[in-house]
């Protein structure tokens, strides 16, 4: 199994432009997520979805958009990138824990990250 | 009380010596918790797993302190490859996903 892939792993646009990022995992978890990851500030929430076809805002969901129209994937767009927006990304998924009641969010699994930089 | 808090460090130890990191949590009704470590430039990966008091796996030890609302991370016989930043991971408030610290460095140094 791959586990969870990112797609690109480095990317550098130039502000205004728009990209978007896939997010793909062989696991067939239920829950996906996208953080960015900048110094000092560990891991921030951008969104996530628990399941095909739904999607939440996170912490910091200004600026992004998200889409999970299968299972396996989780797309992240920047519609017109920023410089503020300069960062690592990583996407994760995970199983809901907790039994059939699910009362409680189970380990994340990572992908390895895309560095993005906006000039 | 901020959601999730942890010592920024670094800690910077010599091999073979015995680290602890404590994360303090707001949400009283939390009830999974985990300790994930990240080495530079890499993804976080999942170190252990804490459902009840506590969760011991070789050398390292996480503990859960309910009344008090913090884990902690015990690293005994510190090697030099236990380099890294150690994230804690709490549920947030409310039906919602989990919160990650900002993370603890650890130098081990020969």
């Amino acid at each position: 199994n791959a586990g969870v892939t990112q797609t690109p792993k480095f990317r550098v646009l130039k502000t205004g432009q728009s990209m978007t990022l896939l997010c793909a995992q062989d696991m067939n978890h239920e829950y996906m997520y996208w953080y960015r990851q900048d110094p000092g500030m560990g891991l921030r929430l951008i969104h996530y979805s628990v399941g095909e076809g739904t999607t939440a805002k996170g912490e910091v969901p200004d600026g992004y958009n998200v889409s999970r129209l299968k299972k396996q994937n989780f797309l992240l767009g920047l519609e017109s990138a920023a410089p503020s927006q300069t960062s690592v990304y990583f996407c994760a998924s995970s199983y809901p824990a907790g039994g059939a009641s699910r009362s409680y969010w189970g380990e994340q699994f990572f992908g390895p990250g895309t560095r993005l930089t906006v000039l | 009380r901020k959601e999730v808090e942890q010592d920024p460090g670094p800690f910077n130890v010599p091999e073979g010596a015995t680290v602890a990191f404590n994360c303090t949590y707001s949400n009283s009704a939390s009830q999974s918790f985990f300790w994930y470590r990240q080495d530079c430039r890499k993804e976080p990966k999942l170190l252990m797993s804490v459902y009840s008091s506590g969760n011991e796996d070789g050398r390292f030890t996480a503990q859960l302190n309910r009344a008090s609302q913090y884990i902690s991370l015990l690293i005994r016989d510190s090697k030099l490859s236990d380099s890294a930043t150690y994230l804690c991971v709490v549920p947030n408030s409310g039906n919602t996903p989990l919160v990650f610290g900002k993370g603890t460095r650890l130098s081990v140094i020969a």
